[in-house]
């Protein structure tokens, strides 16, 4: 069964160091996003991107937070000056297309800010 | 913001006990969705409801879409040990998909 793919699983980084997160969506899929999950709390939806731009974000995806679709089959999340609080799972997630609104998860990559 | 309140936060049952689980809003929702989370995974979709009372099933799971809109429940019948991990609802208003997530019910079953 088709699944979405994220690397690495386990990030390390230093505080204000930037980190790129990687996602390889479903293949047919052309919706995306990025959520994320504080250890122990509820997930939390960051950025959607649709067409090649994104079509809704979070109060949390300030100016420190881009996202890629580099090519046909990448999706990626960039934090360009990490903060401890950036420490979290970060799940991508993508769904088919219009009037179908499951999403497919991957399973995360936990991102550690030291 | 719109904010989906779970419930019971979590629960510890006997395998073969029924359980049930519920979300609620202030908001109206035009899907809602139950996932579950294993340790280290992502959420894996167990359903999804698309119209206002609308009621399915997937195995022993039974979910229903609340006719207000509003709410939502998950039903687990006959619990056996792998049933245990986070359940969380889901709901979505946007036409971007954005998904709006529940607190979580973390559920253990005793064999």
């Amino acid at each position: 069964e088709p699944e979405v793919t994220q690397t690495p699983s386990h990030q390390v980084t230093q505080m204000g160091q930037e980190v790129i997160l990687r996602c390889v969506p479903i293949s047919n899929h052309l919706y995306f996003y990025w959520y994320r999950q504080i250890l122990g709390q509820k997930v939390e939806f960051l950025v959607s991107f649709y067409n090649n731009e994104i079509s809704e974000k979070s109060e949390i995806f300030d100016d420190q937070f881009s996202v890629e679709r580099p090519d046909g089959s990448n999706f990626t999340l960039k934090i360009r000056s990490t903060k401890l609080e950036d420490s979290a799972m970060y799940f991508c997630a993508s769904r088919p297309g219009t009037g179908v609104f499951f999403q497919h998860f991957g399973d995360g990559t936990r991102l550690s800010i030291l | 913001g719109q904010q989906l309140n779970q419930s019971p936060q979590s629960m510890f049952i006997q395998e073969g006990e029924d359980v049930s689980m519920n979300c609620t809003s202030s908001s109206i929702f035009n899907t809602w969705l139950w996932y579950k989370q294993d340790p280290g995974e992502g959420p894996v979709l167990l359903i999804a409801l698309y119209k206002a009372g609308e009621l399915t099933s997937n195995g022993r799971l039974t979910a229903q879409f609340g006719i207000t809109r509003k709410d939502s429940f998950l039903n687990i019948s006959a619990s056996i040990p792998s049933d245990v991990g986070i359940y969380f609802c889901a709901g979505r208003t946007s036409n971007t998909g954005k998904l709006i997530f529940g607190q979580g019910t973390t559920l253990q079953v005793k064999p």
